[in-house]
């Protein structure tokens, strides 16, 4: 089956500190690769995607670059404000027939950026 | 920017009785999704809808689940007979009709669902 596998949080950092959120996947087919961001009482955001190997998603300052031979799409930003705190989530999107694409997630990883 | 609304934001039964979670998704989307999130658990695809039916729908997806679109804006899932363990966070998203757009689906601010 479909499965994203990414790191385990909570995740602190200070402002400015530099972030990497691991994420791999498996998956059946060729999917293609997303970041969900959800802020404190919000819904699901997309953040950014790639859709075929080596393509490079990148939003807000965040970038993820689809490594099809590792199979993973880690996240990534140079300096985290602390307007970044929010649960990440990484997933993957397969066309499941009928017209119906659908997502597996991972189980999230929470970051929080102290002052 | 158009989004996808959901109501209630948090509703509270009692074990047994059905709920109806309401979603209002964009527009000019055709496809339809629900998701579901146990507390401190991954989100978990429950099903697809397009065209006025299920185009697919996951094992947790059992006789107690339906969706219905009943007019040209609204998308609903029902349960017909809550347990403990259907206490969980519910998304629908929407998703448009191109090619590229059935890529991406929008999420709605999600409808907690806590059973008794």
């Amino acid at each position: 089956g479909n499965s994203v596998t990414q790191m385990e949080g909570p995740v602190t950092l200070s402002e400015e500190a530099f972030l990497t959120i691991n994420c791999t996947y498996t998956a059946t087919g060729y999917p293609s690769l997303f970041w969900y961001v959800q802020y404190p009482g919000e819904g699901l955001q997309l953040l950014l995607k790639a859709t075929k190997a080596d393509d490079k998603g990148s939003n807000k300052g965040f970038e993820a670059t689809y490594r099809k031979e590792t199979t993973s799409f880690h996240l990534e930003k140079g300096s985290v404000q602390v307007s970044d705190s929010a649960v990440y989530f990484c997933a993957l999107l397969l066309y499941s027939g009928a017209g119906s694409y659908q997502l597996t997630f991972g189980k999230g990883t929470k970051l929080s950026v102290i002052p | 920017e158009p989004e996808v609304t959901q109501t209630p934001s948090h509703q509270v039964t009692q074990m047994g009785q059905e709920v109806i979670l309401r979603c209002v998704p964009i527009s000019n989307h055709l496809y339809f999704y629900w998701y579901r999130q146990i507390l401190g658990q991954k989100v978990e695809f429950l099903v697809s809808f397009y065209n006025n039916e299920i185009s697919e729908k996951s094992e947790i997806f059992d006789d107690q689940f339906s969706v219905e679109r009943p007019d040209g804006s609204n998308f609903t899932l029902k349960i017909r007979s809550t347990k403990l363990e259907d206490s969980a966070m519910y998304f629908c998203a929407s998703s448009g009709t191109s090619e590229g757009m059935r890529n991406e689906q929008f999420f709605g601010p999600g409808t907690r669902l806590t059973v008794l």
